[in-house]
């Protein structure tokens, strides 16, 4: 069974920093490996998507990284801003029609 | 807009009663979920459809039932609420054996059961 970490809980950063979000799981055989985004009372938006074939996938500030033979992944935002404060979590699954598990995500918050 | 729509998206219910949560996607995903999500547990599934007319149990299936009878639709009921049942319930779907795709949620429904 596919178990997924996202350490630490919480990170408060100041506007502009660079920095990497970090996600660990325990079954190498993963099918693919996904980012979302959560913004308090809403539902989970996705952010990347790395198939289990690539090692990384960028969209605008964010780049998405994997390491099946370590376990983890990585969301580095660059330059980050206050609109960027929300809940991250990644999710994992390890098949086609397998059932994702998440993390239980990482609470951003970006001061001005 | 193509999409994932839940109803309702809040509801205060008297344990004890049914309910049913409404989900419905016009994407035409083969596969849908739900899942529960709790203050320090995280996102749990709850069960599964990979195609209209099957169903499985996820993680935390107890006090739940489900039906597909077609692509788009996929109800939770809840037969007898308990409190324990108080929590966000998200709906989400994704089409089976596409890597590409990633899951897509609709915006919750905010149970409450007293």
């Amino acid at each position: 069974k596919q178990e997924v970490t996202q350490i630490p809980a919480a990170l408060s950063v100041p506007e502009g920093e660079n920095l990497v979000l970090n996600c660990s799981f325990t079954d190498s055989a993963i099918y693919n490996l996904q980012w979302f985004r959560q913004d308090p009372g809403k539902g989970l938006t996705s952010l990347l998507l790395i198939q289990s074939s690539q090692r990384e996938q960028t969209s605008g500030r964010l780049n998405a990284s994997l390491d099946k033979s370590s376990g983890r992944s990585t969301l580095y935002i660059a330059a980050s801003q206050p609109g960027d404060s929300a809940t991250y979590l990644c999710a994992g699954g390890t098949g086609a029609n397998s059932k994702l598990t998440f993390g239980k995500g990482i609470t951003l918050s970006v001061r001005p | 807009i193509a999409g994932i729509t839940q109803a309702p998206t809040s509801q205060i219910l008297a344990a004890g009663r049914r309910m049913t949560l409404r989900c419905t996607q016009d994407m035409r995903h083969n596969a849908m979920y739900w899942y529960r999500q709790d203050l320090g547990l995280g996102l749990r599934l709850i069960h599964y459809s990979n195609t209209a007319g099957t169903t499985g149990k996820g993680e935390v299936p107890d006090g739940y039932s489900v039906s597909r009878a077609n692509t788009d639709d996929f109800p939770l009921t809840l037969a007898s609420a308990v409190p324990s049942q108080t929590s966000v319930y998200f709906c989400a779907s994704i089409p089976v054996g596409q890597a590409e795709s990633p899951l897509h949620f609709g915006n919750g429904t905010r149970l409450t059961v007293t």
